[in-house]
């Protein structure tokens, strides 16, 4: 079975750049969360999707930050414009329920804004 | 609210001596998961195991074990007989089962070193 798939592995933009990251799901899977890593923290939840509906955005910057999830499969997540603290690692994960079961990990992004 | 602590920020240890990480866990639920992941140097989290706020029984799985105790609120993680590979950022994580509040919270992880 296939895993959870992002691109690209590493971004490196000026700040006040934008910049569009990309997951493809495990098939079949509902629940497609993405997670901001910092560097020596946990993963901070952005936005969970069930389907193709947000079920969380509360922790999103909707100011500079969008994700959508189109036919429920793929998602994309965009950040414009980029500042020096969104350097982070984005994580994509998916899961068949939405709290039941454990979600499964992409590699992530690492995004650099210098 | 939902609060995962893991007091411990980093831990090092002799290979093949046993090591246990902590974790705390707030939750106003009843019914609510438990999860460990393993993030090694390759940066993606690897699933260890999830237990249910129901399931009290500990659980070993070759060197790992895990403890535990709702009535300290405590998920603990035990390596034994602890290898080098197993050299890596473990968190706990926990989530809810409620409308509107199932997201998966992260403890903010402890660093594992394995010392040959």
């Amino acid at each position: 079975e296939a895993g959870v798939a992002q691109s690209p592995r590493y971004k490196i933009i000026e700040k006040r750049q934008s910049v569009a990251f990309w997951c493809n799901p495990i098939s079949g899977h509902a629940t497609l969360y993405w997670y901001q890593q910092i560097l020596g923290q946990g993963p901070k939840l952005l936005i969970q999707f069930q389907n193709n509906g947000v079920v969380d955005d509360s922790q999103l910057p909707k100011d500079r930050f969008s994700a959508e999830r189109l036919k429920g499969v793929d998602s994309t997540l965009k950040i414009q414009p980029a500042k020096l603290e969104d350097s982070a690692v984005y994580l994509c994960a998916s899961s068949p329920d939405r709290v039941s079961t454990e979600a499964f990990f992409g590699q992530g992004t690492r995004l650099t804004v210098v | 609210a939902q609060k995962v602590t893991q007091a411990q920020t980093e831990i090092s240890v002799v290979e093949k001596e046993d090591v246990t990480l902590d974790c705390v866990y707030e939750t106003r639920d009843t019914t609510y998961y438990l999860f460990w992941y393993k993030q090694p140097p390759s940066g993606e989290l690897v699933f260890l195991i999830r237990r249910n706020s129901f399931d009290e029984q500990n659980e070993i799985s070759g060197r790992y074990s895990w403890n535990f105790q709702k009535s300290t609120s405590s998920f603990n993680f035990t390596i034994t007989a602890s290898q080098v590979v197993d050299s890596a950022v473990y968190f706990c994580a926990l989530s809810e089962r409620g409308v509107g509040d199932d997201k998966i919270i992260f403890g903010k992880g402890t660093r594992l070193h394995i010392l040959p």
